[in-house]
């Protein structure tokens, strides 16, 4: 099956700085590449997605990177703000029409000081 | 975006009694829908899929008389936790994928079950 590793488990910036987590996946079948946010006590949230025709995608001050030959692939947050700090997960997963589960990278805590 | 809504947010029961929680797509109908769980300061991991219409299939290590999932409607399925123990208290996710567009996964804002 897929495994998903993500890194750093923690990550510390000050406001206005950039941050970089980065993921990497074993499946080749592996197409479809989510992030998710997470506040505390709540559910995740799709921030943004890359399919694997694609090697960048930006959504503001959000970006994702994808290396389907190296098997990797990063989230760019740039001038992060307090409000950014959250449990920040990658996932993998072969795209389907039938629905797909996601595989889950083991989270990065965010944490964005004033 | 699609809205999909669990219920109860938050439980406590004691040892030994059934918990049922629902997962219910909002606004889009859902063949699939998938369940996690979360232990604290942990990733999110799938505890099986439930299928409208059919067996739910469960992931290794997951009981599935222990966790009993029923998929009765496209945009309804629950999962009943069964004598529960203290080790089962935990943070359960529900997600569904809208598909035949983006495929896009959407979660439920999750159940925080305390068994006591």
């Amino acid at each position: 099956g897929e495994n998903v590793e993500q890194h750093p488990s923690t990550l510390s910036v000050q406001e206005g700085d950039s941050a970089v987590i980065k993921c990497t996946y074993s499946d080749s079948a592996s197409n479809y590449f989510p992030w998710y946010k997470q506040e505390l006590g709540k559910g995740p949230q799709l921030i943004i997605d890359i399919r694997s025709n694609v090697g960048e995608k930006k959504d503001q001050r959000i970006a994702v990177t994808l290396n389907k030959t190296a098997k990797h692939f990063s989230l760019h947050i740039t001038e992060t703000q307090p409000e950014d700090s959250a449990v920040y997960f990658c996932a993998a997963t072969p795209l389907g029409n039938s629905g797909y589960a996601l595989n889950f990278g083991k989270g990065t805590s965010l944490l964005v000081t004033p | 975006g699609a809205v999909v809504s669990q219920h109860p947010s938050r439980v406590i029961c004691k040892s030994g009694t059934s918990v049922k929680i629902e997962c219910r797509s909002l606004d889009f109908q859902a063949t699939t829908m998938f369940w996690y769980r979360q232990f604290p300061k942990q990733s999110l991991m799938l505890m099986a899929t439930s299928n409208e219409g059919s067996k739910a299939t469960y992931e290794q290590g997951v009981e599935k008389d222990k966790f009993l999932i029923n998929h009765a409607s496209l945009t309804l399925s629950t999962l009943t936790v069964t004598s529960a123990h203290p080790e089962d208290s935990s943070f359960y996710i529900c997600s569904a994928p809208r598909t035949g567009e983006s495929n896009e996964q959407f979660f439920g804002p999750g159940t925080r079950l305390t068994v006591l």
